[in-house]
């Protein structure tokens, strides 16, 4: 069976401070996915990314980036010069292959950004 | 284009009311999956479907029942509403498995917000 821990519940920082979030998954299969979900306030779940397992480069999109490294099992999220519309809960997921049963989530990091 | 939708948003109910939340995309995924979201337990699995007419459960299928009729439309139904069914439910859908048989992205509805009272 698969997990994704999300040991963060909730954090808590000043804008414009950067932030990680980590995430920690178990699996047994060699081929998966793994994805970031953001549930703002409005409550609906957008896609950030998805990286495979075969891909463990690093991505950087805008203030976002994404470090997945196999070796300790974690693909976290770092948020850079953070700001208060990143406020939101944030999930992990895993997909392994075959597993048409959908995703396995994490249980969410609700990230709050002060002004 | 509106990708995926659902209603109602909203819906209050009564225990042991029939109650049908509605699921519409227009991407022609083949792919569809209920889940329901609670504190403390994230977002779980009920039900999925790999195209129409086939329907599997996920992890939390129990009261629940869903029907595939038309690829784009994948509706769900507390049979007899209890208490422990107010939630908030989403809807996803995505293409067939690709790459080596891997789940491909879920692209996710808004959500109903269901009260069982």
């Amino acid at each position: 069976a698969q997990k994704v821990t999300q040991a963060q519940t909730e954090i808590s920082v000043v804008e414009k401070e950067d932030v990680t979030l980590d995430c920690v998954y178990e699996t047994r299969d060699t081929t998966y996915y793994l994805f970031w979900y953001k549930q703002p306030p409005s409550g609906e779940l957008v896609f950030l990314i998805r990286r495979n397992s075969f891909d463990e480069q690093n991505e950087i999109s805008g203030r976002y980036s994404w470090n997945f490294q196999k070796s300790t099992s974690s693909f976290n999220f770092t948020i850079t010069a953070s700001q208060v519309v990143d406020s939101a809960v944030y999930f992990c997921a895993l997909s392994v292959a075959g597993g048409a049963d959908g995703l396995t989530f994490g249980k969410g990091t609700h990230l709050i950004i002060q002004p | 284009d509106a990708g995926i939708t659902q209603s109602p948003r909203y819906k209050i109910t009564e225990t042991g009311r029939q109650v049908t939340l509605m699921c519409h995309q227009t991407w022609s995924h083949s792919y569809m999956f209920w889940y329901r979201q609670d504190l403390g337990h994230g977002l779980r699995l009920i039900y999925y479907s790999a195209a129409a007419d086939i329907t599997d459960k996920g992890e939390v299928p129990d009261g629940y029942v869903v029907s595939r009729s038309k690829t784009e439309n994948f509706p769900l139904t507390l049979e007899s509403a209890t208490r422990s069914q107010t939630s908030v439910y989403f809807c996803a859908s995505s293409e067939s498995p690709g790459l080596a048989g891997l789940q491909e992205t879920q692209y996710f509805g808004p959500g109903t917000r269901l009260l069982v009272l």
